[in-house]
């Protein structure tokens, strides 16, 4: 597609529950990161995959959370027994190769609202 | 670690001229990339400076100063469309992800 593509973009659950987020990066962009925004806050890092090479989890908030990549293109971000400080606008980006400085391209995000 | 510092609001007149500061402190300097973000939007890409100077972009302006840790965006000509969130980023240390300030409020008036 033209763009990153994420759904859903809304999601509402119960505390408890697991939520399964959906990110289609740009095409032959090889970096795919994941982040996260609290209302009226900063973007906070999650997890990082280049290529064929293994994920930079080290954001990975707890072990509730996790990602996977298929074949070098969609990602989807995976949240096991959402607590209520999971809600949050969870954004995907993607760039070309993943160097220094390189642009991120973002993804209009999920807004996840855990109840 | 790593912190950036930036103001968490700005106001400012349309057709004025805003410049939205930016600190760093990190190790191992690679470049201070710049984003805007509207209100329920993505954040989209303005800049990203890895040498001192100023870089031009039509009405944006992005300057560095790595001897003082220091980037502004300057916003020329300022239109209500402005109004947005600006954030300072900088690559992670030791990692490949882009490490985030928390964001400056820009509000453009009348």
């Amino acid at each position: 597609g033209a763009g990153v593509s994420q759904s859903p973009s809304n999601k509402v659950t119960e505390k408890g529950k697991d939520v399964e987020l959906r990110c289609d990066p740009i095409s032959g962009h090889t970096a795919l990161y994941w982040y996260r925004q609290s209302l009226g806050q900063g973007l906070e890092f999650l997890i990082y995959f280049q290529g064929n090479s293994a994920p930079d989890k080290s954001g990975l908030p707890s072990d509730r959370f996790s990602a996977e990549r298929t074949g070098g293109s969609v990602s989807t971000l995976t949240i096991q027994r959402t607590q209520q400080e999971d809600s949050a606008v969870y954004l995907c980006a993607s760039s070309a190769a993943g160097g220094l400085g390189e642009k991120l391209f973002f993804g209009s995000g999920t807004q996840l609202s855990v109840l | 670690g790593q912190s950036l510092e930036q103001p968490s609001e700005v106001t400012a007149v349309e057709g004025a001229i805003v410049q939205i500061n930016c600190t760093y402190q990190t190790s191992g300097f690679y470049g201070l990339s710049w984003y805007q973000q509207h209100d329920g939007g993505a954040p989209t890409f303005l800049s990203y400076n890895a040498l001192d100077g100023l870089e031009e972009t039509g009405r944006f302006s992005s300057f560095l100063s790595r001897s003082d840790s220091y980037g502004y965006l300057l916003l020329q000509e300022l239109q209500m469309k402005d109004s947005a969130s600006y954030f300072c980023a900088v690559p992670q240390t030791g990692a490949n992800n882009l490490f985030f300030g928390t964001g400056t409020r820009l509000t453009v008036i009348p």
